[in-house]
């Protein structure tokens, strides 16, 4: 299983709503990472968890909360959220939880908020 | 992590090779070159990374110069499919960043 899956492929949320996104990887990867990919943009880091521990946080609005329960499962808790927020967002693993490597990334999850 | 320019975009023959080149002129001594490509609503998908040495892989090549102010991937026989946005990242490795600059649009012409 070279996979990393995302739930839900689409996602559209009021700016009151409480919802989040999933990610899995059954490769026994040690660091997992989101990305937010806005249209004809790169994609941009927010989190990076090692071992199950955050390490990396890019200055990212409390709004957005990353999960990691454990090894294989990633989430990011969304809540109140603002429409500039509607963006594709990826879930990524790495076998390494520093250093080099290659990271596999999901398909993504596109997010709507109105 | 040094920073690097890759140009917007660029065109390639369907079977010609495809040469996309990058420059990274901060680059320092323990950071590697990476290439990604992501195609149209998909998730990036790595292609191939290097140090000092050339590499070669199933998908690519990775010419590196010697003094590793640049680089250029090779894909030796483009197909349509191979149409997508390609980036060229400079890696530290102490770090778990990976930081995607603008990359380069491909686009595979019949």
């Amino acid at each position: 299983d070279t996979e990393v899956t995302q739930t839900p492929k689409h996602l559209v949320m009021g700016m009151t709503n409480k919802k989040s996104l999933k990610c899995e990887q059954h490769m026994g990867h040690r660091a997992m990472y989101w990305y937010k990919q806005k249209a004809k943009k790169p994609p941009e880091l927010m989190f990076v968890y090692s071992y199950e521990k955050l390490s990396i946080n890019e200055s990212v609005p409390s709004r957005f909360s990353p999960e990691c329960p454990n090894s294989s499962l990633l989430n990011l808790h969304l809540h109140a959220l603002q429409p500039e927020d509607s963006a594709l967002y990826l879930c990524a693993s790495n076998r390494l939880a520093g250093g080099h490597g290659e990271l596999f990334f999901g398909e993504g999850s596109r997010l709507t908020v109105l | 992590d040094a920073k690097t320019t890759q140009p917007t975009s660029m065109d390639c023959a369907e079977g010609r090779a495809a040469n996309l080149p990058c420059n990274h002129s901060t680059i320092s001594g323990n950071e590697y070159v990476y290439w990604y490509r992501q195609i149209h609503s998909q998730g990036p998908q790595y292609i191939i990374h290097g140090l000092k040495n050339n590499e070669t892989n199933e998908m690519a090549s990775l010419i590196i110069t010697e003094d590793r102010k640049s680089s250029t991937l090779i894909l030796p026989h483009a197909t349509l499919r191979d149409t997508a946005v390609y980036y060229c990242i400079v890696k530290g490795g102490a770090t778990n960043k990976l930081i995607f600059g603008t990359g380069t649009l491909l686009a595979v012409q019949p």
